[in-house]
């Protein structure tokens, strides 16, 4: 059974700082991978997603990740925090061709200090 | 729709009645899931429907929830003789069949059981 693990529950960066938020996941093979965010009272915003080829994807709103098959990683990165960037980050993992249902993380909570 | 809409978006019910929660997916898509989100939680996976196949039912956590989706579009998931621990943002998302540009979530119901 796939599953994604989202080490770090609440992390505190100043804006204009760089932020890192990890992912690792398990799955027999290469999985469908995603990142999505989500503001107080509101739906999950899709920012990136993985299928294959290039392992580092470029997303919505400067953010990036990066994909490490030998660390089964996915870390969703941005070199200059906003303060609007505050919100919850919930990494998730599919079967590739196939609409099933996604596996999500516990979801990390990001707070940026002006 | 341009986009996957929920309805109510709040609710509050008393424990041991019934509520139904509407969501009105994207058109064209044919994947429609359920999710249920309890505060400080990840997302569970509750239900999806995939075209005319049989529903996924494998995440409702009892015989007190169901759901179904009329004509392909509209889906309905109704919690019957609700209870505390049924308190929690029920979101719906939907995507195409080959989940290319990943899920669209609605913003979800709040539902609280008092």
């Amino acid at each position: 059974a796939q599953s994604v693990t989202q080490p770090d529950i609440h992390i505190t960066v100043s804006e204009g700082a760089s932020l890192e938020l990890r992912c690792n996941y398990s799955y027999g093979a290469t999985p469908y991978l995603f990142w999505y965010v989500q503001s107080p009272g509101q739906g999950l915003q899709l920012l990136l997603k993985y299928f294959s080829g290039d392992t580092l994807v470029q997303g919505i709103k400067g953010f990036e990740a990066e994909f490490k098959r030998s660390q089964s990683s996915f870390n969703l990165r941005k070199p200059s925090v906003h303060w609007s960037d505050a919100a919850e980050y919930f990494c998730a993992v599919g079967d590739p061709g196939s609409a099933r249902q996604l596996t999500f993380g516990s979801g990390t909570q990001l707070t940026v200090l002006p | 729709g341009a986009g996957v809409s929920q309805s109510p978006s709040n609710k509050v019910t008393e424990k041991g009645k019934d509520v139904e929660l509407r969501c009105d997916p994207i058109s064209g898509h044919t994947a429609l899931y359920w999710y249920r989100q309890s505060l400080g939680q990840g997302l569970e996976f509750l239900i999806y429907f995939q075209g005319n196949s049989a529903p996924d039912k494998s995440g409702l956590p009892s015989d007190r929830f169901s759901a179904e989706r009329t004509g392909g579009s509209v889906s309905t998931l109704t919690i019957q003789r609700t209870q505390q621990e049924d308190s929690a943002v029920y979101l719906c998302a939907s995507s195409p069949a080959n989940r290319g540009s990943g899920y669209t979530f609605g913003s979800g119901t709040r539902l609280t059981v008092v």
